[in-house]
């Protein structure tokens, strides 16, 4: 099926870093999401985003957080200052619709922040 | 806001039998709900999923069954093989427009050859 790419698989930063992680979303899709999974913990949604624009997030999304897609490239969530709590696996997908339409997922990025 | 709930969160049993594997939620306006397999270091892979207007979906091994009034599905997957072994995630999305899905803790299934 359709896959969702994402760069890179791993990462370890110092607190306070910046950290850019990288999701190539599958060629057709027009919607795409950032979910987040701390060890042990269910995976939770952070951010909705479509036409270039955020459209809905969660608490999750702090405002050390932003998402980007310029010129139809990467669509990226970038986290500056991060903070040791940030460490997680983060899992983007997209989909081709909105409503009740089936999300693909990349492999995710496991975050460390030391 | 929406909460999954999983039982059991870990299962195994032996090749050939059959699991089930149950999921309630919370939130009344959710009106989608597929389910997703994570086998160990892959990503997440759609399996089946169920509108809030429908009751049972069958593909292959796969039954998923929806009960409105008590917010509550189960998967049941029959004849079960090594290759199922997996953690299995039930999810629910409300009818927002821009859907956010909101995930279970995942059932561990382990089947034995």
């Amino acid at each position: 099926g359709p896959k969702v790419l994402q760069i890179p698989s791993h990462q370890i930063i110092d607190m306070g870093q910046m950290v850019t992680l990288n999701c190539d979303p599958v060629s057709n899709h027009l919607y795409f999401y950032w979910y987040k999974q701390i060890l042990g913990q269910q995976m939770e949604f952070l951010v909705n985003f479509y036409n270039g624009k955020v459209m809905e997030k969660s608490k999750l999304f702090k405002d050390q957080f932003s998402v980007e897609r310029p010129d139809g490239s990467y669509f990226t969530l970038k986290i500056q200052p991060t903070a040791l709590e940030d460490s997680a696996v983060y899992f983007c997908a997209s989909s081709l619709g909105q409503n009740q339409d089936t999300q693909y997922f990349g492999p995710g990025t496991r975050l460390l922040v030391l | 806001g929406e909460q999954v709930e999983q039982l059991p969160s870990s299962l195994i049993v032996q090749e050939g039998a059959s699991v089930l594997i149950n999921c309630s939620y919370t939130d009344s306006a959710s009106v989608y709900f597929p389910w997703y397999k994570q086998e160990p270091g892959k990503r997440l892979q759609f399996i089946i999923d169920i509108r809030s207007n429908m009751e049972r979906k069958q593909t292959q091994r796969l039954t998923l069954l929806f009960d409105k009034k008590t917010k509550h599905l189960s998967l049941h997957i029959t004849a079960t093989q090594p290759g199922d072994s997996a953690i299995y995630f039930c999810s629910a999305s409300l009818n927002t427009g821009y859907q956010n899905f909101y995930f279970g803790k995942g059932t561990s299934l382990t089947v034995i050859p």
